[in-house]
């Protein structure tokens, strides 16, 4: 256990529909990242946040992709109006404020299935 | 051409194989050089990361860094059952610090 939760763990819906995630990091950890991993694939970057600020976004994160970390802590993923290509598992990461790379864990991620 | 390549299996060895895991990237900038391993159904955890080029060994892990080549390596030594799971590579390629990961390899360790 990383201490990162992320829920739901599975989330099946339907094309069309808005969906969204929750990630709770560990406590003291100001660095929260969420990625994307497709079946066969490493997971890909998506966005950044340190603290309540989201500083870095890729253009991975369609204009259907919203992610909220109010007040530094627990962070949200939504997707609105799914299509079946966003079937993948949503994994968050939390890093500490040193960037120390030995102190980056990942959450369990969220299976996503669009059918 | 992709910043982080990874060999791509599946792989498959008997226990007590010594197992070698590659990846190759391209900006020979990247100065931090990560492996994580996956088991089904859960998050990438970090087994190991190197700085620069050279060895670093953690019991039957052991990190090799090529930076002339641009080639990373991880073997593991003894390989258990335990061990089966995907392996990724992965260098902070982003200002944030963020991951770009090799595609992964996928190793099943035979008892």
């Amino acid at each position: 256990d990383t201490g990162v939760s992320q829920d739901p763990r599975h989330k099946i819906t339907k094309r069309g529909q808005n969906v969204t995630f929750r990630c709770d990091p560990i406590s003291e950890h100001n660095r929260l990242y969420w990625y994307r991993q497709t079946l066969g694939q490493g997971p890909e970057f998506l966005t950044y946040f340190q603290n309540e600020a989201q500083l870095e976004k890729s253009r991975l994160l369609s204009d259907r992709f919203s992610a909220e970390r109010p007040k530094g802590s627990f962070s949200t993923l939504e997707i609105q109006r799914t299509e079946q290509g966003d079937s993948a598992m949503y994994l968050c990461a939390m890093m500490g404020a040193s960037g120390n790379y030995n102190e980056q864990f990942f959450g369990p991620g969220t299976r996503l299935t669009v059918l | 051409q992709k910043e982080v390549e990874q060999d791509p299996g599946p792989l498959s060895v008997p226990e007590g194989a010594i197992v070698s895991l590659n990846c190759t990237y391209s900006n020979s900038a990247f100065q931090y050089f990560m492996w994580y391993r996956q088991y089904s159904r859960k998050g990438p955890e970090l087994l190991m990361y190197t700085y620069s080029s050279g060895n670093k060994e953690d019991g039957r892990f052991t990190a090799q860094v090529d930076k002339s080549s641009k080639y990373i390596s991880l073997f593991i030594r003894d390989s258990q059952p335990s061990d089966s799971a995907t392996y990724l590579c992965a260098i902070p390629t982003g200002s944030a610090r963020q991951l770009t990961f090799g595609s992964g390899t996928q190793l099943t360790v035979l008892p």
